[in-house]
């Protein structure tokens, strides 16, 4: 079983919707990270967090919000999406950010997420 | 910058049988980590083996191993004994020392046939 758990699992949300989704890790990891995926494509990084601080965005667009409450926890605010927002929204943890290069990135199950 | 390629986009495998996934890479970096990660329907991306640059024999977890030819920059899954619930798709990704990303291939989706 993932040590990386997220909820809720699928998210139907319309476009003037606000939601979040929610990332929990208990592993001791000091990253946590936000990547995004749609169908048969590779993840692609959004967020990254570090120490609690937010270390990387990629270019993300606002109506992308995440959080990061305490070491364990990352949340992903949502607002205004578009129906190209929906995808399979990955969240995962590691050691720390800049590492060995044996720092393993372990994921989550993932949220489903359908905007209508 | 790295590259990471998976050339192979699906692949069949009889169940019982070895089947191995191709990945090759492109970096400048003299250390580097190589990874596998496996993708059910279900989205749920799974840690499957690491091989560090470095390391001088080929890593090994239960039915997966990883055929590392650093000369060649491949680093090619290998599934022994096939089972019906190995079919996903499957990642090949690199990390750089003290880089903060982690690099994917395209991906290819194995599918066991009993």
């Amino acid at each position: 079983d993932t040590e990386v758990t997220q909820t809720p699992k699928h998210l139907v949300m319309g476009m003037t919707n606000k939601k979040s989704l929610k990332c929990e890790q208990h592993m001791g990891h000091r990253a946590m990270y936000w990547y995004k995926q749609k169908a048969k494509k590779p993840p692609e990084l959004m967020f990254v967090y570090s120490y609690e601080k937010l270390s990387i965005n990629e270019s993300v667009p606002s109506r992308f919000s995440p959080e990061c409450p305490n070491s364990s926890l990352l949340n992903l605010h949502l607002h205004a999406l578009q129906p190209e927002d929906s995808a399979l929204y990955l969240c995962a943890s590691s050691q720390d950010l800049i590492g060995s290069a044996g720092n393993t990135i372990y994921f989550g199950e993932g949220s489903w997420l359908t905007v209508v | 910058a790295q590259k990471i390629t998976q050339t192979q986009p699906g692949m069949f495998v009889q169940e019982k049988e070895a089947v191995t996934l191709d990945c090759t890479y492109d970096t400048s970096d003299p250390s580097y980590g190589l990874f596998w990660y496996k993708q059910p329907s279900s989205g749920e991306m799974i840690f499957l083996i690491y091989q560090g640059s470095y390391d001088q024999q080929n890593a090994t977890e239960g039915r997966y191993s990883l055929n590392f030819q650093k000369a060649r920059k491949s680093a090619n899954l290998v599934i022994s004994a096939s089972q019906l619930g190995d079919s996903a798709m499957y990642f090949c990704a690199m990390r750089r020392e003290g880089g903060n990303k982690l690099v994917f291939g395209a991906g290819t989706i194995l599918r066991v046939k009993s």
